[in-house]
Order: C-alpha cells, then sequence, then structure tokens
C-alpha cells in the first residue's frame, strides 16, 4: 500500500460544480495535513492546511478523518482557474516533518 | 520577505555527467529538503538539512549527495547521470523551530539527461 493515496483522475467539471477528492494515508503519527496545488510544470503552492477536523477558505474546504484516515478536498463553484493538479501531502513528525506526497489529482474545469 | 530560489530553472546534462543545483532558502528558515518529482507524478523525498547536517534520507542512492551553509542556503549534487534522473527537481524550506506550517517550494530546475 502506498504511503499516500489519490485518484489520478482527471476529473472534467463544468464551471460552477463541485468537486471533491480525497486522499489516503498510512502514517498514522502524523498530525497536520496539507493540500498543495501544482500548475502544470510548476512548483506547487500551499493550498490549505488540516490540523483538526477541518479548514475552510472561501470555496474550499478540506476535511480530516482520522479514525479512517483519510483527508478530502472540496471545492465549490468552480471556476476555469481551479484547473490543475492537487496534491495531498503528509508531515512525518518523527522524520523531521518530511513530506510525503500523493501522486495528485488533476482537476479540468470546463467552460 | 525572499521566497525559495533555484538555479538554475533549466539544465541539459549528459548521461554519466556530475550536476549541482542550487538553493536559497526562504527568509527565517533553517531547514531545506529536495525533492524530485518526474512527469506525472508526485514529488519524491531526496534527503533534508538542518544545521548544516542531512537529517533525514528518502529511496536515493548515495551518488545524490547535498550540502547546507551557514546562511542555510543548500546544495543537490548528482554524480553519474542516469537517463532516469532526468525530473523536476524541488527544493523546500522550512522553520524546525515552533510549529510546522508546511514548506515554501522553489520553482524547481529542470534536468533533463540525454
Amino acid at each position: 500500500r502506498k504511503e499516500v493515496e489519490q485518484d489520478p483522475g482527471p476529473f472534467n467539471v463544468p464551471e460552477g460544480a463541485t468537486v471533491a477528492f480525497n486522499c489516503t494515508y498510512s502514517n498514522s503519527a502524523s498530525q497536520s495535513f496539507f493540500w498543495y496545488r501544482q500548475d502544470c510544470r510548476k512548483e506547487p503552492k500551499l493550498l490549505m492546511s488540516v490540523y483538526s477536523s477541518g479548514n475552510e477558505d472561501g470555496r474550499f474546504t478540506a476535511q480530516l478523518n482520522r479514525a479512517s484516515q483519510y483527508i478530502s478536498l472540496l471545492i465549490r463553484d468552480s471556476k476555469l482557474s481551479d484547473s490543475a493538479t492537487y496534491l495531498c501531502v503528509v508531515p512525518d513528525p518523527f522524520a523531521g516533518n518530511m513530506l510525503t506526497f500523493g501522486g495528485g489529482t488533476r482537476l479540468m474545469v470546463k467552460p | 520577505e525572499t521566497g525559495v530560489t533555484q538555479s538554475p530553472t533549466h539544465l541539459i546534462k549528459t548521461r554519466g555527467q556530475q550536476v549541482t543545483l542550487r538553493c536559497s532558502s526562504q527568509s527565517g528558515h533553517n531547514t531545506v529538503s529536495w525533492y524530485q518529482q518526474a512527469l506525472g507524478q508526485g514529488p519524491q523525498f531526496i534527503f533534508q538539512y538542518y544545521r548544516e547536517e542531512e537529517n533525514g534520507r528518502g529511496n536515493f542512492p548515495p551518488r545524490f549527495s547535498g550540502l547546507q551553509f551557514p546562511n542555510y542556503s543548500s546544495e543537490l549534487n548528482v554524480n553519474a547521470l542516469e537517463l532516469d534522473d532526468s525530473a523536476l527537481y524541488l527544493c523546500a524550506s522550512s522553520t524546525r523551530d515552533g510549529n510546522f506550517y508546511g514548506y515554501t517550494f522553489g520553482s524547481g530546475t529542470r534536468l533533463t539527461v540525454v
């Protein structure tokens, strides 16, 4: 089993749609979790962090389920500019917060 | 506040050659990590430097080595380049002091080995 698993997609959705991505992780020691956004051929950029049950920032909501060891990202009212790859990231607190990345989920928002 | 800067942005090398990539960490950050991202995959952890010492290593062979300098900048060296080393190399900085708020990534160095 991979340490961090994501559905690679692509998710093709129309503008205005709501889309959700899930991510499962294996390291039960991790306390914080992150979603990064990566545009084509660019570096990953921090989108949201999740430290407890969830976090909301505008159209974006991240939720954490520790019992089932999964994290989700919900995007409401999708915009064309949301098209990107979304990376689920899990730090290991016992390894200097070394980041383990999922393979990413690609989102394509169409007009 | 300056972000993370990497150089060069692009590089083409021949198989068997050696390469050095450079990274300047974000102001206030004392930890630098290096990641390799092959096309279509998520970044893979290479190693991390803290206080000028390697502080964790991923599943990469010894021909991948690094340094961290007193100003917290860092180098990644790769010897005996192989075709599979072609990837985007990302440097990320953070701080080990206090809470962990994630890493700031540089824009990366795209290495092509031919």
